[in-house]
């Protein structure tokens, strides 16, 4: 596609459920990141995949995160057992080679109840 | 980790007026952004600009990596500028972007 596409746009979720975020990248891009934004905050970095590989988690916040990109192109942010403190936007990046310009998606707005 | 300090935190301007944004770093970096988050959160690319200096219509940055800061200068400012502005650079030994805490721009018309 012409850019990086996320989905869903925003997602509300009772406390304890479990969540999926979808991340389109830029077609050819290898790297792909994810970012967690706290309201009123810049983006803080949660983990970074290399085609499949995930190369770098140490941002994400608890055991409860994880993420997968199993064929090295679309990569699911998953976050289980949801809390209140989990309220944020995500954001996934891609970028073409490492050091390069990354592209942001518009954003999954997680709500939890 | 590196640091990104961003300033200043707030700034008002009138319809037409110029400013200057700045953004101080710690450490060596490969990669320098400057992005403006629209109201509805989509992260605009503004300039890639590791070092040296870029101009795009009235939006220009320069970054002194010897002296680890960059500058983002907005002219003619215009309601649709407004917005928060982001800084992010990734460290020379490191892949991920580090955000500074952003300016927060409203322009009045």
């Amino acid at each position: 596609g012409a850019g990086v596409s996320q989905s869903p746009r925003y997602k509300v979720a009772k406390r304890g459920q479990d969540v999926a975020l979808r991340c389109d990248p830029i077609s050819g891009h290898v790297s792909l990141f994810w970012y967690q934004q706290a309201l009123g905050q810049g983006p803080e970095f949660l983990t970074y995949f290399q085609n499949e590989a995930q190369l770098d988690k140490s941002g994400l916040p608890s055991d409860r995160f994880f993420a997968e990109r199993p064929e090295g192109s679309v990569s699911t942010l998953k976050i289980q057992r949801t809390q209140q403190e989990d309220s944020a936007v995500y954001l996934c990046a891609s970028t073409l080679q490492l050091s390069g310009t990354q592209y942001f998606g518009p954003g999954t707005r997680l709500t939890v109840l | 980790g590196i640091q990104v300090e961003q300033s200043p935190p707030d700034l008002i301007l009138q319809e037409g007026a110029n400013s200057t944004l700045r953004c101080n770093f710690s450490d060596s970096v490969n990669n320098l952004q400057w992005f403006h988050q629209n109201p509805w959160g989509q992260l605009i690319n503004l300039f890639y600009i590791p070092s040296g200096t870029k101009q795009n219509g009235r939006l220009s940055a320069t970054t002194v990596a010897t002296e680890r800061y960059s500058l983002l200068y907005i002219s003619s400012s215009q309601t649709t500028d407004s917005g928060v502005y982001f800084c992010a650079v990734v460290s020379a030994a490191g892949n991920k972007l580090t955000f500074g805490g952003g300016t927060r721009v409203l322009v009045k018309p």
